[in-house]
């Protein structure tokens, strides 16, 4: 079995301090995880994957995310959040051997000037 | 080059009725997905194509539910007798192939509203 557990519902930064939205995962084997995100009636977006190479990732507009297999978890951080980057964010998890992702239930991400 | 596209953007049905959301994936890309995003649910999957091996259904919510995918390329959707817990963003996913790592790119999704 997959899953994903995305632990805030909603989180709020203010511009220029730093983001962490948590993430930890259920697979039975070595997973692939991923991070997309979803802005305001737009399509979902890959931020970055994981896929068993450098257990630290960087993705796309300064966002990384660490992945700690004694945790369980994938984290995605970012050092100084930007007005732009308030939007849905969604952790993913997939299982060799699954036709298909699991997405955690997402976190708001919500900036403040 | 061109992403993945959905038809239409918004579909709005009377209960009963049946529609048909539509999906190009993009080209060259052998897996194709559909999931469905409504609130309180978050996203699910519904049905996997992979080349021209017999799709993987295990997600559809009822008989009501069906897909295809016609010539390894464009898919079709199909709900019969729309129910109001039908209203969702329907969205279409495809990557280049099957492996765990293999990146979804999505498109923007059909939302329906089911009166």
């Amino acid at each position: 079995a997959q899953s994903v557990t995305q632990l805030d519902s909603h989180v709020s930064v203010s511009e220029g301090t730093p983001v962490l939205l948590r993430c930890n995962y259920s697979s039975s084997y070595s997973p692939s995880l991923f991070w997309y995100v979803q802005h305001p009636n737009k399509g979902l977006q890959l931020l970055l994957k994981y896929t068993s190479a450098a257990t630290l990732v960087k993705g796309i507009n300064g966002f990384e995310a660490e992945f700690k297999k004694s945790e369980t978890s994938f984290h995605l951080t970012k050092p100084s959040a930007h007005m732009s980057d308030a939007a849905e964010y969604f952790c993913v998890v997939r299982s060799p051997g699954y036709s298909t992702l699991t997405f955690g239930k997402g976190t708001m991400l919500l900036v403040s000037p | 080059g061109a992403g993945v596209s959905q038809s239409p953007s918004n579909k709005v049905t009377e209960k009963g009725k049946d529609v048909e959301l539509r999906c190009d994936p993009i080209s060259g890309h052998t897996a194709l997905y559909w999931y469905r995003q409504s609130l309180g649910q978050g996203l699910e999957f519904l049905i996997y194509f992979q080349g021209n091996s017999a799709p993987d259904k295990s997600g559809l919510p009822s008989d009501r539910f069906s897909a295809e995918r016609t010539g390894g390329s464009v898919s079709t959707l199909t709900i019969q007798r729309t129910q109001q817990e039908d209203s969702a963003v329907y969205l279409c996913a495809s990557s280049l192939g099957r492996g765990s790592g293999e990146t979804q790119y999505f498109g923007p999704g059909t939302r329906l509203l089911v009166l």
